[in-house]
């Protein structure tokens, strides 16, 4: 079946440290993108992808580092620089052209900070 | 850039009965589409339904149903007969359809309306 895959479902991170959450689809979908959430503000968006070999910082970007080297991956790194990295984060694809799909969202990693 | 919001952080309903989840967004463009998702606990995000700003007619689907008002840019979530599962974090969503502008493509999230269902 297709779909999105996020890896692992929770990593824990000590001061410091970078980290890296996996992404994976198998839709054949252009577009991917990366959220945060926190309670009480919604999704944010870090990174977002539209063709391979190309991304663009979203609203909060800051401390957060992305590749998309294949159009199936789109790895987000967490950098010692963020500051407060304890969240919920969701990666989604979509169809660039079908712009009313909306999104396939992943299931999700939780970070938290140590 | 576009913003949505969301005013009520919680509501609750009984079960078998309606309610309705408030939205509203600012922007200056006049194609694009709107987005109801749902976060169960699970954390996964379900496309509730959508509705596309050249279309007059509220979108349906089975219980679910939407009142867009085009000029005061609102969009309100009507769920009939509420069941427990209906039981999650409801978020609004704005995506533009603006091919080439900044915004082409990301969708904008509300902060969120968490649903309670009581038996």
């Amino acid at each position: 079946d297709g779909g999105i895959t996020q890896s692992p479902k929770y990593l824990f991170r000590k001061e410091g440290q970078n980290v890296t959450l996996s992404c994976e689809q198998n839709l054949n979908h252009d577009a991917m993108y990366w959220y945060r959430q926190d309670p009480g503000q919604g999704l944010r968006l870090i990174y977002y992808s539209q063709i391979v070999n190309d991304f663009q910082k979203g609203d909060i970007a800051e401390g957060y580092s992305v590749s998309r080297e294949k159009k199936e991956s789109f790895p987000l790194t967490v950098t010692s620089a963020q500051k407060n990295p304890t969240a919920f984060y969701l990666c989604a694809s979509s169809i660039d052209r079908g712009l009313d799909y909306g999104y396939t969202f992943g299931s999700g990693t939780r970070l938290t900070v140590v | 850039a576009q913003t949505v919001t969301q005013s009520q952080p919680e509501m609750s309903v009984q079960e078998a009965e309606t309610v309705t989840l408030s939205c509203t967004y600012d922007t200056s463009e006049s194609d694009y589409y709107l987005f109801w998702y749902k976060q169960p606990p699970s954390r996964q995000m379900i496309l509730v339904i959508r509705q596309e700003a050249y279309k007059q007619q509220n979108a349906t689907e089975n219980r679910f149903s939407v009142n867009f008002q085009k000029a005061a840019k609102s969009f309100s979530l009507k769920i009939s007969d509420s069941q427990l599962g209906d039981a999650a974090m409801y978020f609004c969503a704005y995506r533009s359809s603006r091919a080439g502008g900044t915004s082409y493509g990301k969708l904008t999230f509300g902060q969120g309306t968490i649903l309670t269902v009581h038996p």
